[in-house]
């Protein structure tokens, strides 16, 4: 039982370019996040899933795109990436089905680097 | 606006101390509470979860308390040690289950 893991653990991308961050989970778990952590400033969230094939906007969306096609995965998405976008970018999972608990469990990040 | 914060920002104790983390809330329709610890350059580790209907969570050493009418929680650390060391956020999930808003954290620095 890995629980959630995280795909690259580090990137570094030029300005413009453009990379995809794969989450997994082995939870069978509902939902989905992804938090970006900046210094001072905690865990902001980005785009959420409840579901296999649904995504939502939180709270700073822009610059991202994610896809959930398969319920064990999230992708997130930068198309054109810019150095504001440098950060650390945590996944999570939570809701066992039957289970709403809440309880989020969460990857071990990748350190992205914008230059 | 939801906004989660704690205080202090940091903290240093000697070792064997023991002593209490704040977490503040401004909406009171809070779903669950969760505390986590967070190593320099790892992940996040849960360490409770308190629900809205309940009052506290014990783990070990750890007592997390919720009193939802003052959108306050605790994390309350008993006889600290030199491993306690890193940083604790809390993360209060509202109404609707997927709406959590975290704390910047409190750095803690325990001393042999």
């Amino acid at each position: 039982n890995a629980g959630v893991t995280q795909t690259p653990k580090f990137r570094v991308l030029k300005t413009g370019q453009s990379m995809t961050l794969l989450c997994a989970q082995d939870m069978n778990h509902e939902y989905m996040y992804w938090y970006r952590q900046d210094p001072g400033m905690g865990l902001r969230l980005i785009h959420y899933s409840v579901g296999e094939g649904t995504t939502a906007k939180g709270e700073v969306p822009d610059g991202y795109n994610v896809s959930r096609l398969k319920k064990q995965n999230f992708l997130l998405g930068l198309e054109s990436a810019a150095p504001s976008q440098t950060s650390v970018y945590f996944c999570a999972s939570s809701y066992p089905e039957g289970r709403p608990t809440y309880e989020q469990y969460f990857g071990p990040g990748t350190r992205l680097t914008v230059t | 606006k939801q906004e989660v914060t704690q205080i202090p920002a940091a903290l240093s104790v000697p070792e064997g101390e023991n002593l209490v983390l704040n977490c503040s809330f401004t909406d009171s329709a809070i779903y669950n509470l969760q505390w986590f610890r967070q190593d320099p350059g790892k992940g996040l580790t849960s360490l409770l979860l308190i629900q809205s209907s309940q009052r506290e969570q014990t783990s070990g050493r750890l007592n997390a308390s919720l009193d939802k009418s003052s959108g306050r929680s605790t994390l309350y650390i008993a006889a600290s040690q030199p491993g306690d060391s890193a940083t604790y956020l809390c993360a209060a999930c509202f109404t609707g289950g997927f709406k959590t808003i975290f704390g910047a954290g409190t750095r803690l620095f325990v001393k042999a």
